[in-house]
């Protein structure tokens, strides 16, 4: 059972544009919501992420929204680079991170300049 | 810097055969975790470990065991290896009074 949907699959974006990544969780116990990043050849890393007492949070060009009555949050990458092009997962987890994360199936973001 | 390694980047075994595949931490993290990423299907846990000798099933752990008898140190096997388990195996590790799980690079296996 998945319990963090997430869309696209897969994502072009042209160079300066702005990317927006989509999840949608069940487990209302969930309260952590990280989004990582993974280039090829590599674990992902953390990029973000957020607790459900804020709306939203914002690191440079990245930001997440959060909707707790929707039970959604999203990515947004703002004035997308060629070096954003990479697979990014939402995560979910109760107990603020300190269990086992559930995934969403990823998004493969490329940016064409 | 935080450092997870594994002990292959690339693995090719025979069906039948017992795999082990060897994850180390060296930030004294409690917490470490073994999954799967198959395209699709995103990242898949497959067992966990909160400290030493303790093991917990994450969502699929059919067809694998694990060991921990030191805190650094994560063994993911396969007792007997099948096509099915053809897959990027990620080790990752976390502190308990941290969120942030920490990944190795991945191993790539090809069981034919």
């Amino acid at each position: 059972q998945q319990q963090v949907k997430q869309s696209p699959q897969s994502l072009i974006v042209q160079k300066g544009g702005i990317s927006i990544i989509n999840c949608a969780y069940e487990n209302t116990a969930f309260d952590y919501f990280p989004w990582y990043q993974q280039f090829p050849g590599k674990g992902p890393a953390l990029l973000i992420a957020i607790r459900p007492d804020v709306s939203e949070k914002k690191e440079g060009r990245f930001t997440i929204s959060f909707n707790k009555s929707a039970k959604q949050f999203s990515l947004h990458i703002m004035d997308s680079q060629p070096g954003d092009s990479a697979t990014y997962f939402c995560a979910a987890d109760a107990n603020f991170g300190n269990e086992k994360l559930t995934f969403g199936t990823g998004t493969r973001l490329t940016i064409i300049p | 810097d935080v450092k997870v390694t594994q002990s292959s980047r690339y693995l090719v075994k025979r069906t039948g055969e017992k795999v082990f595949l060897e994850c180390v931490q060296d930030m004294d993290h409690e917490n470490m975790f073994w999954y799967r990423q198959d395209p699709g299907l995103g990242l898949r846990l497959i067992y966990f470990s909160y400290d030493v000798k303790m093991k917990e099933k994450g969502d699929i752990p059919e067809g694998y065991s694990v060991s921990r008898e030191k805190k650094e140190r994560f063994s993911l096997i396969l007792e007997s290896a099948s096509t099915n388990q053809t897959s990027m195996y990620l080790c990752a590790s976390s502190s308990t009074s941290g969120w942030e799980q920490y990944f190795g690079p991945g191993t790539r296996l090809t069981v034919t």
